[in-house]
């Protein structure tokens, strides 16, 4: 099973307004990550926020972790067309392993101009 | 674009067949992952090589194997292809435990 669950499946938002997506996880972690994905593309890492962190934040985009209810959220701030893609959270089992990591299956973000 | 190369893009195939997906990582980086993208299993790790060794196993079928070579480029072999094998193959590549980064994938269709 999945380790890591995105929240909502699919989420459309008109440009400038802000996206809030959410990750939940069953067994404890060291890190989680958040990666994009577009159409038919390679996976692109956005950020990493580690278990002994709350926030953290790059750009437009703001990750938060909550271990007591095992969940995260990324939040992108004044969206843009482009940030129009596959959203994906990742978990790595409390191993700190990159092979271990297991992704969600993904919320799609469409950004209408 | 993240360094990573995977070749070919694109591979359509009959059932029964044989396939070698090929990926080249980012200079410097010693480890090499496999992953499989399908629409109902989502993204599923198969298998990790680390500087010619194989590291960990995922999901990989029997019918998959994988190696990586001294030049660190690796190749994930699909044999008695399925058309449930039909997917999306990545490989990634880091410098353990670093940040992934991703190829562009191949996209396989088994007919």
């Amino acid at each position: 099973s999945q380790q890591g669950e995105e929240d909502p499946q699919a989420l459309s938002i008109q440009e400038g307004e802000n996206a809030t997506m959410n990750c939940s996880y069953k067994t404890s972690i060291n890190n989680l990550q958040w990666y994009r994905q577009n159409s038919g593309r390679g996976l692109v890492h956005l950020i990493l926020i580690r278990s002994n962190e709350r926030e953290k934040h790059s750009g437009r985009l703001r990750v938060t972790l909550d271990t007591s209810k095992k969940s995260s959220s990324l939040l992108i701030t004044a969206s843009r067309a482009a940030d129009t893609a596959s959203y994906f959270c990742a978990t790595d089992g409390q191993t700190g392993a990159n092979s271990k990591l297991t992704f969600g299956k993904g919320i799609t973000l469409s950004v209408r101009p | 674009d993240s360094g990573v190369t995977q070749t070919p893009k694109h591979l359509i195939t009959a059932t029964g067949q044989r396939v070698t997906l090929r990926c080249s990582p980012r200079s410097g980086d010693l480890s090499v992952y496999w992953y499989q993208q399908s629409l109902d299993q989502g993204l599923q790790f198969l298998i990790q090589y680390y500087n010619g060794e194989e590291r960990a196993k995922g999901n990989i079928l029997e019918r998959f194997s994988a190696q990586q070579f001294p030049d660190l480029h690796s190749e994930l072999n699909l044999s008695s292809l399925e058309l449930g094998d039909s997917a999306l193959y990545f490989c990634a590549s880091s410098v353990p435990p670093g940040l992934l980064y991703f190829g562009p994938g191949t996209r396989l269709l088994v007919l």
